[in-house]
């Protein structure tokens, strides 16, 4: 079945400065998901991307889907300690009917 | 806005038990999903139901089974626990299968 990889799976980061996750598919996508997950909390919907090329922002956090719609980015900028948590994408493969989940992107923040 | 509960938020259960994880759903949701979350392993699913009585396995069923008597609730129940069973259980709910997931808080278990 379709698989959907993130890296890194660890980011630590400098409070101020920009970072970027990346979640890339073995096969081409319908759409892509993003979830954070909060320390102790659960996942959480952000945004979806369903168009080849696509960009939201979401205030610091831009999102991006790749031309070939296999994979997707989260940049975030000016990094804040409420961007704490894991960030997940998730895959909706063009024969699939439930989304695939990547392994997450663990975000901490030193002040 | 969509809540999903589940039955506990710790639970603590000794090999050999039969432990029963419920999940309720109050947005009429055709679909729903049972997770388990493992440091580094992410949201692997276990078991989803697309209609009550009706399910299909995930990527990791050994070990569990599920119930969906009514369209709001989707129990995961484990049959004879194990220690390797320790984890978080997220269970998610959604409209369709491609739509976005609502999560309940989850029930992180310990088998002793």
């Amino acid at each position: 079945g379709q698989q959907v990889m993130q890296i890194p799976q660890y980011q630590h980061v400098q409070e101020g400065e920009d970072f970027t996750t990346y979640c890339n598919s073995s096969t081409t996508l319908s759409n892509i998901q993003w979830y954070k997950q909060r320390p102790g909390g659960h996942p959480v919907f952000l945004i979806q991307l369903v168009k080849s090329g696509e960009v939201k922002k979401q205030k610091r956090l831009t999102f991006q889907f790749g031309e070939a719609k296999k994979n997707s980015s989260l940049h975030i900028t000016a990094t804040q300690t409420t961007d704490v948590g894991t960030y997940f994408c998730a895959g909706l493969g063009s024969n699939d009917y439930k989304l695939s989940f990547g392994a997450g992107t663990t975000v901490t923040v030193r002040a | 806005d969509v809540k999903v509960t589940q039955s506990s938020r710790y639970l603590v259960k000794r090999t050999g038990e039969k432990v029963f994880l419920e999940c309720v759903q109050d947005m009429d949701h055709e679909n729903m999903f049972w997770y388990r979350q493992d440091p580094g392993l992410g949201l692997r699913l276990i078991y989803f139901s697309y209609d009550v009585k009706m399910k299909e396995k995930g990527d990791i069923p050994e070990g569990y089974s599920v119930s969906r008597e009514k369209k709001e609730r989707f129990s995961l129940i484990l049959e004879s626990a194990s220690t390797n069973q320790t984890s978080m259980y997220l269970c998610a709910s959604s409209k369709q299968g491609a739509d976005t997931q609502y999560f309940g808080p989850g029930t992180r278990l310990t088998v002793l």
